[in-house]
């Protein structure tokens, strides 16, 4: 089945680029989707990529999908003290269901 | 309002009680889902619906059961809860797959605490 790994913790200064990281195991899934959770609130999109796509830029968002290599990345620019949040890189498994990765918690310090 | 709500959002009990966590959506969402989120695993997906009356077991199934016998609600009922099911609880509903890039909308989530 799909399996996704991502790193717990990425810390940065406010004004610095952010760069989340996500590998993935199942190369079926059509979309990869990256979800934001704020503190006592449940998870929103923030973006995805279609899997036939190498990157994706959305204002100050840019997603890099790398097929060969399983890895798909979130790079947020000039970031605020607003983006500290945990990061969810995913991917739809079998049946449609969709697999998380553990999150990353991001930090970004003024 | 429309939406994915989730009753009730706080609940403590006692190990080897019943309960049961309710889900509504109001979006007619072919699919929903149940997941857990804990700290180091991120969310795990215990079950999820494709459909009314289709339900199928994800990555940690054991100790919850599900039903969808309407399309708007997936109640995720802990027949005895442990410990071990301390957790938060996401409700998530999304569109048929495959016509959609099949965002999911969560629900504000559920936390559980049994002692």
């Amino acid at each position: 089945g799909e399996d996704v790994e991502q790193s717990l913790f990425l810390s940065v200064r406010e004004g610095d680029s952010s760069v989340i990281n996500c590998t993935y195991t199942d190369s079926s899934s059509t979309y990869l989707y990256w979800y934001k959770q704020e503190p006592g609130a449940g998870l929103q999109l923030l973006t995805y990529i279609f899997s036939n796509m190498d990157m994706k830029q959305d204002q100050r968002l840019t997603v890099l999908l790398n097929k060969k290599d399983k890895h798909l990345s979130l790079r947020i620019a000039d970031t605020q003290t607003g983006d500290s949040a945990i990061y969810f890189c995913a991917g739809r498994g079998q049946g449609g269901k969709l697999i998380f990765g553990q999150g990353t918690e991001l930090s970004v310090k003024p | 309002d429309a939406g994915i709500t989730q009753s009730p959002r706080y609940k403590i009990t006692e190990t080897g009680r019943q309960v049961t966590l309710m889900c509504h959506q109001t979006w007619s969402h072919s699919y929903m889902f149940w997941y857990r989120q804990d700290l180091g695993h991120g969310l795990r997906l215990i079950y999820y619906s494709a459909a009314a009356d289709i339900t199928d077991k994800g990555e940690v199934p054991d100790g919850y059961v599900v039903s969808r016998s309407k399309t708007e609600n997936f109640p995720l009922t802990l027949e005895s809860a442990t410990r071990s099911q301390t957790s938060v609880y996401f409700c998530a509903s999304s569109e048929t797959s495959g016509r959609t890039a099949g965002e999911l909308f969560f629900g504000e989530g559920s936390r559980l605490t049994v002692l």
